[in-house]
């Protein structure tokens, strides 16, 4: 198993460009989750899915939206992207009462 | 708002030392306790979850609850340089077990110097 994967590791965007942040798993878990966490944060939680076709926002869902449109797959849609989303994203999916998660996408908004 | 609150360090240890690592937490009813580590630039990991108030042990690792004080903790025996990590505390949101939301705190940061 892969486990969970995001794309890319690394971008940079110019202020009001828009990007997709890509997230599978290949455990067959139902619930996925967005978070964000900056320098020397915590993780701050974006939004989450408890499976296919359902979605809901978590404490910071301002400027992103999100889509389970199969199991395998939670994208992150960033629309008109603003310096204040400069972040490290992770996507996580749960299985009982851990949360896996994946490598990161080290997000930079210039 | 709900929050958790760490210590974010650094917290430095000798090798072989018990390092103990503190959070508290505002929600009352929060029913799940967690414990990531997380190494520099790497995602997190869980290291053991607690329910009940009392003492959880895993091998080097207990982890701590009183409810009533609101408080959790990590204890990590013989610490060795490869625990030297940043710990984040997470608390479930009350009424969301089904979901699994959950807050997390700050972190702190672990140094084991050998």
């Amino acid at each position: 198993n892969a486990g969970v994967t995001q794309t890319p590791k690394f971008r940079i965007l110019k202020i009001g460009q828009s990007m997709t942040l890509q997230c599978a798993q290949d455990m067959n878990h139902n619930y996925m989750y967005w978070y964000r966490q900056d320098p020397g944060m915590g993780l701050k939680l974006i939004y989450y899915s408890v499976g296919a076709g359902i979605t809901d926002k978590g404490e910071v869902p301002n400027g992103y939206n999100v889509s389970r449109s199969t199991t395998e797959d939670f994208p992150l849609r960033l629309e008109l992207a603003a310096p204040s989303q400069t972040s490290v994203y992770f996507c996580a999916s749960r299985q009982n009462n851990e949360q896996f998660f994946g490598p990161g996408t080290r997000l930079t908004v210039l | 708002q709900k929050e958790v609150e760490q210590n974010s360090g650094p917290l430095s240890v000798p090798e072989g030392a018990i390092a103990s690592l503190n959070c508290t937490y505002s929600d009352r009813g929060s029913q799940s306790f967690f414990w990531y580590r997380q190494y520099s630039g790497k995602s997190p990991e869980l290291i053991m979850f607690i329910y009940s108030n009392g003492d959880k042990e895993d091998g080097r690792f207990t982890a701590q609850l009183n409810k009533a004080s609101q408080y959790v903790s990590l204890l990590i025996r013989d610490s060795q340089p490869s625990d030297s990590a940043t710990y984040l505390c997470a608390v479930n949101i009350a009424g969301s077990s089904n979901t699994g939301k959950l807050i997390f705190g700050q972190g702190t940061t672990l140094q084991v110097k050998p």
